[in-house]
């Protein structure tokens, strides 16, 4: 069983609605869980970060974060085309072995 | 604040042949992780450098080796080079090996 599974899509949705991304990972040791964007050719961008459980929001995008069923999602509203991306889940420990994980990633497309 | 620059962009190798890739971290960055991603297996871990010593390794073949030097700039080699090789080769830098890695936007390695 992988540390961290991501469903890689891909998934389509039509332009304004809202996209839900998840993770689910084993290692209760994670403390930082991260999305980042990775456009095709380009390098992963970070768009979101939060330590431990909660939510976080940043316009349009809302991380969050529950570590008693170990699961992470993303949530984007009113999506746009310009979403459109492959979209990576990471998580990290700090304590014991330090570990940076990543999921394999979502393939977003975004319908005009 | 200069983002994560890594060079070339892109190569164009031959079997048989090696090739040295530079990563020059954000600027106070001292941490430095490699990454290969192909479309079949995503993001592998390479290895990690903190304070010129290798932290972490992933499990990759003895052919690809690293180092980082001591205003922190990195550069990883790949002897021997195989078909299999050709990938999207990724550098992260991040304040200390715990804290959130920034990708640069990768080297594009094709080996022929």
């Amino acid at each position: 069983q992988k540390e961290v599974e991501q469903d890689p899509g891909p998934l389509s949705v039509p332009e304004g609605a809202i996209v839900s991304l998840n993770c689910t990972y084993s290692n209760s040791a994670f403390q930082y869980f991260m999305w980042y964007r990775q456009y095709s050719r380009k390098g992963p961008e970070l768009l979101m970060y939060t330590y431990s459980s909660g939510n976080k929001e940043d316009g349009r995008f809302t991380a969050q974060v529950d570590k008693s069923s170990k699961y992470i999602s993303l949530f984007i509203r009113d999506s746009q085309p310009s979403d459109s991306a492959t979209y990576l889940c990471a998580m990290s420990a700090s304590s014991g072995t330090y570990k940076y994980i990543f999921g394999t990633g979502t393939r977003l497309k975004v319908l005009a | 604040k200069a983002g994560v620059t890594q060079t070339p962009r892109y190569l164009i190798k031959t079997r048989g042949q090696q090739v040295t890739l530079s990563c020059s971290p954000i600027s106070g960055h001292r941490s430095v992780s490699w990454y290969q991603q192909t479309p079949g297996q995503g993001l592998q871990f390479l290895f990690e450098y903190f304070s010129e010593t290798q932290r972490n390794k992933g499990n990759f073949p003895g052919r690809f080796s690293g180092r980082q030097f001591s205003n922190s700039r990195s550069e990883m080699n790949v002897s021997t080079l195989e078909l299999g090789d050709s990938a999207l080769y990724l550098c992260a830098s991040s304040p200390t090996p715990q804290n959130i890695q920034y990708f640069g936007a990768g080297t594009r390695l094709s080996v022929l």
